[in-house]
């Protein structure tokens, strides 16, 4: 059964304080991992897919890299706009649907 | 990016109504669309995958004849919660899928069902 964690559950920063979101997965054949960005009462947003370890996709202040096992999202010099829930899913060979994780709750403080 | 509407973004009904939540993709063909559930502080439950022009495929534990959907067409995929209960009060969210972008899903805004 394909399975997705997430750490950690809730994550407080300082503007401008890097840090990182893993997501870690089993999944029988990857066909893509998936990271979204959620706002409360809002649908998720789309973020990145990564394909294959050792890939690695940046938009703006956010950089998301894949391992075999688990795939990290960077975060640089956060801003207060990026507090937000991240969610990472994957999708494995055997069918089209996503299985999500329980998602990052990040609060990035001014 | 590909576009989703979702509509109603709220609704409140009685207890025993039925509610239908419409999802578009708006500049896209969707071959697949998903439904999910979400509750407050939880992760995206999947509830059902609509293919355009077929039965809807539910998972386990979701009862069909409660939530009905239809997808007529490759812009159109509709839920219908029949008979709500004040249970059923919810976040439901819609998504879609293209055949020709690697997969990704598109959400909706999202759909806040609350029964009285």
């Amino acid at each position: 059964e394909d399975q997705v964690t997430q750490s950690p559950e809730a994550l407080r920063l300082q503007e401008g304080e890097s840090s990182s979101l893993n997501c870690s997965y089993t999944v029988s054949g990857l066909r893509g991992l998936f990271w979204y960005r959620q706002d409360p009462g809002k649908g998720p947003e789309f973020l990145f897919t990564l394909y294959s370890a050792g890939e690695e996709k940046e938009k703006e202040r956010l950089k998301a890299t894949l391992t075999k096992k688990e795939s990290f999202l960077h975060i640089t010099a956060p801003k207060p706009e990026d507090s937000a829930t991240y969610l990472c899913a994957v999708q494995g060979n055997y069918g089209q649907n996503f299985v999500f994780g329980p998602g990052t709750r990040l609060s990035v403080l001014p | 990016g590909a576009v989703v509407s979702q509509h109603p973004s709220w609704v409140i009904c009685k207890s025993g109504t039925s509610v239908k939540i419409e999802c578009r993709s708006l500049d896209f063909q969707a071959t697949t669309m998903f439904w999910y559930r979400q509750f407050p502080k939880q992760s995206l439950m999947l509830m059902a995958t609509s293919n355009e022009g077929s039965k809807a495929t539910y998972e386990q534990g979701v009862e069909k004849d409660k939530f009905l959907i239809n997808h007529a067409s490759l812009t159109l995929s509709t839920l219908t919660v029949t008979s709500a209960h004040p249970e059923d009060s919810s976040f439901y969210i819609c998504s879609a899928m293209t055949g020709s972008d690697k997969n990704i899903q598109y959400f909706g805004a999202g759909t806040r069902l609350s029964v009285l």
